[in-house]
């Protein structure tokens, strides 16, 4: 099993630009989670997907958008990228009912 | 001002001294986890906590809730150098179904030099 695979690793956009990171689990989990993390601040909830089908802000959604394909999939979306949203994002799923959440290997994005 | 506050935010020692890391917070908690973070990688769990005063141990890993489950603490025997990382305290968003969703404090980061 991969686990949480996230795609890119890294990238580097232009102001104005967009783009949408990529994430995937093959654990059959339930819910999905973005999170971004910057330095001093530990990781804040984005958006999340408590089951196939839904989707709902979490604590710092302005400027982003997500999609939940499938049970396996869940994107998030810039449409127009700025330099605050330069940060590292982390994809996580977890099990419906249990506790633990597995984070996948990050997204380095850096907005010029 | 951070639900979770966590203290100190940066921790440089030699290898086999010993550690404590703290997670504070006015609120009190259902449960209490704490993920390690190396670098280039995602967090993962360590442990969870779910009973005020409760000690769980994870080898050279002491992990405390306080009584009152406002806060908790870390407590890391002999380190070594491949304990160096970002360590982080997390509790469930608030309401009362909160699916899953964390709160992270601002972690510290642990270097422990050979």
């Amino acid at each position: 099993n991969a686990g949480v695979t996230q795609t890119p690793k890294f990238q580097v956009l232009k102001t104005g630009q967009s783009m949408t990171l990529q994430c995937a689990q093959d654990m059959n989990h339930n819910s999905m989670y973005w999170y971004r993390q910057d330095p001093g601040m530990g990781l804040r909830l984005i958006y999340y997907s408590a089951s196939e089908g839904t989707t709902d802000k979490g604590e710092v959604p302005n400027g982003y958008n997500v999609s939940r394909l499938n049970k396996r999939e869940f994107s998030l979306r810039l449409e127009s990228a700025a330099p605050s949203q330069t940060s590292v994002y982390f994809c996580a799923s977890r099990f419906g009912g249990l506790e633990t959440q597995y984070f996948g290997p990050g997204t380095r994005l850096l907005v010029l | 001002t951070q639900l979770l506050e966590q203290s100190p935010q940066f921790l440089s020692i030699q290898e086999g001294e010993n550690l404590t890391v703290y997670c504070n917070s006015s609120s009190v908690f259902s449960s209490l986890q704490w993920y390690r973070q190396e670098p280039g990688e995602g967090p993962v769990l360590l442990v969870t906590v779910v009973t005020g005063g409760e000690v769980k141990k994870l080898k050279r890993l002491t992990f405390q809730f306080g009584d009152a489950r406002k806060d908790s603490s870390l407590h890391i025997t002999a380190a070594q150098p491949g304990d160096t990382g970002l360590y982080l305290c997390a509790v469930r968003g608030g309401g009362g179904t909160s699916y899953g969703k964390l709160t992270f404090g601002q972690g510290t980061i642990l270097t422990v030099h050979p």
